[in-house]
């Protein structure tokens, strides 16, 4: 079965830092582009950032852009996210979630999520 | 402001058919992949739709469908268990990432 569990989550205070883990079982890792969402409280879904399958090609939110750092580690089928100078905005669960296929892009879509973990930034 | 529009909220009776629509752009659903994620106040978002293609597990009372910069998604024969937040998603060539819309918050009266 395919399972995603985030780890990390936690509360900070602005400026500070988390590093988020998505550690991934019943597949292989480095065959899919991976994504991270966010949903804040009693908001919707955001997109945070996406990475491909070999992690040479990554992506970010204007939101985020500059402050957060996607990668992964394939051989130990875990996905990171880096936040850094995080502010009362970022508060939200964040969710590791799976595309379907190699490169994010024009046929991304996700197929399977975890649960999330929460992030809370007081300031 | 989310870059695709949904409607805030739509109601059905059990055993009705409802749709929702996922509006957006040239540069979105115009071009690309649209998908629907199906959300409760908790646990993980379940995947419902990507692209014209039914998730194993999802029950073929969900069908969706594209015309140039608008999507839908639609729901036969409405249960119970459908009640939920539903999101529609696409890639967007400006912004060079994964948009989402706002949601539609679906109540089965």
């Amino acid at each position: 079965d395919v399972q995603l569990v985030e780890s990390g989550g936690g509360q900070t205070q602005a400026g500070g830092s988390l590093r988020l883990s998505c550690a991934v079982s019943g597949f292989a890792l480095r065959n899919h582009a991976m994504h991270w969402v966010r949903r804040a409280p009693g908001k919707g879904l955001e997109w945070v950032s996406s990475i491909s399958g070999s992690g040479s090609n990554s992506y970010y939110a204007d939101s985020v852009k500059g402050r957060f750092t996607i990668s992964r580690d394939n051989f130990n089928n875990t996905l990171f996210l880096q936040m850094n100078s995080l502010r009362a905005a970022d508060t939200a669960v964040y969710l590791c979630a799976r595309d379907p296929h190699y490169w994010p892009g024009g046929s991304s879509s996700i197929d399977y999520w975890g649960q999330g973990t929460l992030v809370t930034v007081s300031s | 402001q989310s870059a695709l529009t949904q409607e805030a909220s739509v109601s059905g009776t059990v055993g009705q058919r409802v749709t929702l629509s996922c509006s957006g752009n040239i540069n979105n659903i115009g071009k690309f992949t649209v998908a629907w994620y199906k959300a409760t106040s908790h646990g993980a978002p379940k995947t419902v739709m990507f692209g014209n293609s039914l998730p194993s597990g999802i029950p073929d009372r969900f069908s969706a469908s594209k015309s140039e910069t608008t999507a839908s998604l639609t729901i036969s024969g409405l249960q119970p268990e459908d009640e939920a937040d539903y999101f529609c998603s696409s890639w967007d060539y400006d912004l060079i990432g994964v948009v989402f819309g706002g949601g539609t918050k679906l109540t089965v009266l």
